[in-house]
């Protein structure tokens, strides 16, 4: 079975440009997770979504990220205009079951570099 | 709010040293607790996990014990090996989460010589 995949695995952008990552869960997998780490800080949350809802947003930074999950399949994360505090790696994983109590498999990340 | 304390790194260790890599958390009530690891260009794997006070996990040689009394739960190997080299991320998850998002610690690498 397929893990959580991700791409681009390394994306390198200009300031002011759009950037969207991509993520495949696991099939069947209803939850899934968005979470950025920054300079080599801890890893935060982002998002999640439930099949093609959000749950919950409260780790978005500002309205320059956009998430979506159409189809409750994959998901995308835009970017748009990029900043230089955008760079880091973006993580996503996804579970099946009870949010509250699954365990989440996570794709190996993007890092996204603003230059 | 919630949140995880981990030691700082890098560790450097030779093969067979006994390792711990610290981490605290501060959360109301009883959380869940896991320790993740990250390879070499791979992504995030579940290591360990610990749902209950005095719950020890444990995989591959590595353990860690839920200390509700200290707020603890740090990672320990009694012989690491080179293959162990990675960041090792504590996390914990709110007891009362609908959502299950994972708050991490700042992750610690470790690097084991030969």
């Amino acid at each position: 079975e397929a893990g959580v995949t991700q791409f681009p695995s390394h994306s390198v952008i200009e300031k002011g440009q759009t950037v969207t990552l991509r993520c495949d869960p696991i099939s069947g997998h209803d939850n899934l997770y968005w979470y950025r780490r920054v300079m080599g800080k801890e890893i935060k949350f982002l998002l999640h979504f439930v099949k093609e809802s959000k749950q919950d947003e409260s780790g978005m930074p500002n309205n320059r990220f956009l998430a979506e999950r159409t189809g409750g399949t994959y998901s995308t994360l835009k970017v748009q205009p990029a900043e230089l505090e955008d760079s880091g790696v973006y993580f996503c994983a996804s579970s099946q079951g009870p949010a509250g109590l699954a365990i989440q498999y996570f794709g190996a990340g993007t890092r996204l570099s603003v230059l | 709010g919630d949140s995880v304390t981990q030691m700082e790194g890098p560790v450097t260790l030779s093969e067979e040293a006994f390792l711990t890599i610290n981490c605290t958390y501060t959360a109301t009530g009883y959380p869940s607790l896991f320790w993740y690891v990250q390879y070499p260009g791979e992504g995030l794997q579940l290591l360990l996990k610990a749902t209950k006070a005095d719950d020890k996990g444990s995989n591959k040689g590595f353990e860690a014990t839920y200390r509700k009394e200290t707020t603890s739960f740090h990672l320990e190997k009694g012989s690491v090996q080179v293959s162990d080299s990675a960041v090792y991320f504590c996390a914990l998850r709110a007891w009362s989460s609908n959502t299950g998002k994972l708050i991490f610690g700042q992750g610690t690498t470790l690097q084991v010589k030969p």
